[in-house]
């Protein structure tokens, strides 16, 4: 079935740092990709997504790009902030599944930037 | 309220005794998920709800596992015979689409944490 492996954390980074969290899919087909974020004491919200092969997704100041060919959808800061401390998670639409809400996410990845 | 509201926020319940889980959901949102997050498992899909109807209760991991959606709006979660693998962060998310569209979006709650002891 389709599974979505995401870097371990925690990650510990001061601030402007540069970030990356690897997540790498298995799925069937070319499904759409997301990352989510959950703040501290909040409900997960949509970061980005991108839709097929070579799409960027990019908010707040973070990208992502569906690479094929290599079936992963890294996430990236130039510089993250205080503010982006948070978990990450990695996700994609369940293969079959009567709603793309249905969906397959990674472990999920702690962040945390120190001042 | 603007967001996806889930009540209680924390719930201490005894080995054996039901619960009910209750999520608001944005109004208009026909789509609704409730979700499951624990340290062992991550997050889970339970079911989906398109109106009241339920066309996907997959996710539901026992017979002890039911949810109903009235009006359209409000779902409530139940546990019966609560067990200690229950204790998890249950969380709801609604959207505005029907069916499989790459734009959809999912608006989570907070969660409500459930403690079996």
């Amino acid at each position: 079935g389709d599974s979505v492996t995401q870097m371990e954390g925690p990650v510990t980074l001061s601030e402007e740092a540069f970030l990356t969290i690897n997540c790498t899919y298995t799925a069937t087909g070319y499904p759409s990709l997301f990352w989510y974020v959950q703040y501290p004491g909040e409900g997960l919200q949509l970061l980005l997504k991108a839709t097929k092969a070579d799409d960027k997704g990019s908010n707040k100041g973070f990208e992502a790009t569906y690479r094929k060919e290599t079936t992963s959808f890294h996430l990236e800061k130039g510089s993250v902030q205080v503010s982006d401390s948070a978990v990450y998670f990695c996700a994609l639409p369940n293969a079959g599944g009567t709603s793309y809400g249905k969906l397959t996410f990674g472990q999920g990845t702690i962040l945390t930037v120190h001042p | 309220g603007a967001g996806v509201s889930q009540s209680p926020s924390n719930k201490v319940t005894e080995k054996g005794k039901d619960v009910e889980l209750r999520c608001d959901p944005i109004s208009g949102h026909t789509a609704l998920y409730w979700y499951r997050q624990s340290l062992g498992q991550g997050l889970e899909f339970l079911i989906y709800f398109q109106g009241n109807s339920a066309p996907d209760k997959s996710g539901l991991p026992s017979d002890r596992f039911s949810a109903e959606r009235t009006g359209g709006s409000v779902s409530t979660l139940t546990i019966q015979r609560t067990q200690q693998e229950d204790s998890a962060v249950y969380l709801c998310a609604s959207s505005l689409y029907r069916g499989r569209s790459t734009n959809e979006k999912l608006f989570f709650g907070s969660g409500t944490q459930l403690s079996v002891l």
